[in-house]
């Protein structure tokens, strides 16, 4: 049972957007920043978001990151079928002294 | 570009003890926050500890604490994680990461994860 609670699975068509939610507590989301992910089946995680919604160079714009009190949301506009892959939010726990993750969220583009 | 390269998969029976390497390129292994992270089959990613730069001391996730040990030879920028008395449970794809981990002017924590290895698949079972 992952602290961080995110929807099993996400769909849309190419092109259209998508948004993808992470709920916490006032101990992690609601209190410190928060990290998305982007996982391909087979490969390793690879760094989206940082501190909310700052993307790393190379990271298109086409993807954003936001918090509002101790919920996250990543999304993803004019998707892409290479934007097939397991997304996964991250923050630190301030009670459990531990980084958390949520359970990931399949993004499928139909 | 830092770059992490870990050690092949391991099967072990289950008591026995598992260490993972990972090999640091391009920078040096001391000025980096190494942290480990794991993956179970059709799970999510599991944080199991590492080197905390916000408290300058490796701090362990409290589900592994007494049987997982991170170290670091920093002549040869190389990481390791041990971990002991392995159940079939702990099946699962061990990753390496570095990242950035403080506190920020509110007592905010930023943390993330930046530059991963690329696993290592460590099997339990008799």
């Amino acid at each position: 049972q992952s602290v961080l609670t995110q929807p099993p699975s996400v769909s849309a068509a190419p092109g259209q957007k998508v948004t993808i939610s992470c709920s916490g507590s006032s101990s992690n989301i609601g209190k410190n920043y928060v990290s998305w992910y982007q996982q391909v089946p087979g490969t390793a995680p690879k760094l989206l978001i940082h501190e909310n919604k700052r993307r790393p160079s190379g990271i298109p714009d086409r993807f954003s990151g936001s918090k509002s009190g101790t919920s996250a949301t990543l999304a993803i506009t004019g998707l892409q079928t290479g934007d097939e892959a397991d997304y996964y939010c991250g923050t630190w726990d301030s009670s459990l002294s531990a980084g958390v993750f949520g359970g990931g969220t399949k993004l499928t583009v139909l | 570009q830092v770059q992490l390269l870990q050690s092949g998969a391991e099967v072990k029976n289950p008591g026995a003890s598992v260490k993972v390497s990972c090999k640091v390129s391009a920078y040096m292994l001391s000025k980096l926050s190494m942290h480990w992270v794991r993956q179970t089959p059709g799970e999510g990613l599991e944080w199991m500890g590492g080197f905390d730069a916000a408290y300058g001391e490796t701090i362990y996730a409290t589900k592994f604490q007494g049987r997982v040990t991170t170290t670091e030879d920093t002549s040869t920028d190389t990481a390791y994680m041990e971990l002991s008395s392995l159940r079939s449970e702990d099946t699962a794809v061990y990753y390496c990461t570095t990242g950035v981990q403080y506190y920020d002017v509110n007592d905010s924590r930023v943390y993330w994860f930046d530059t991963w290895g690329q696993g290592t698949r460590v099997t339990v079972s008799s």
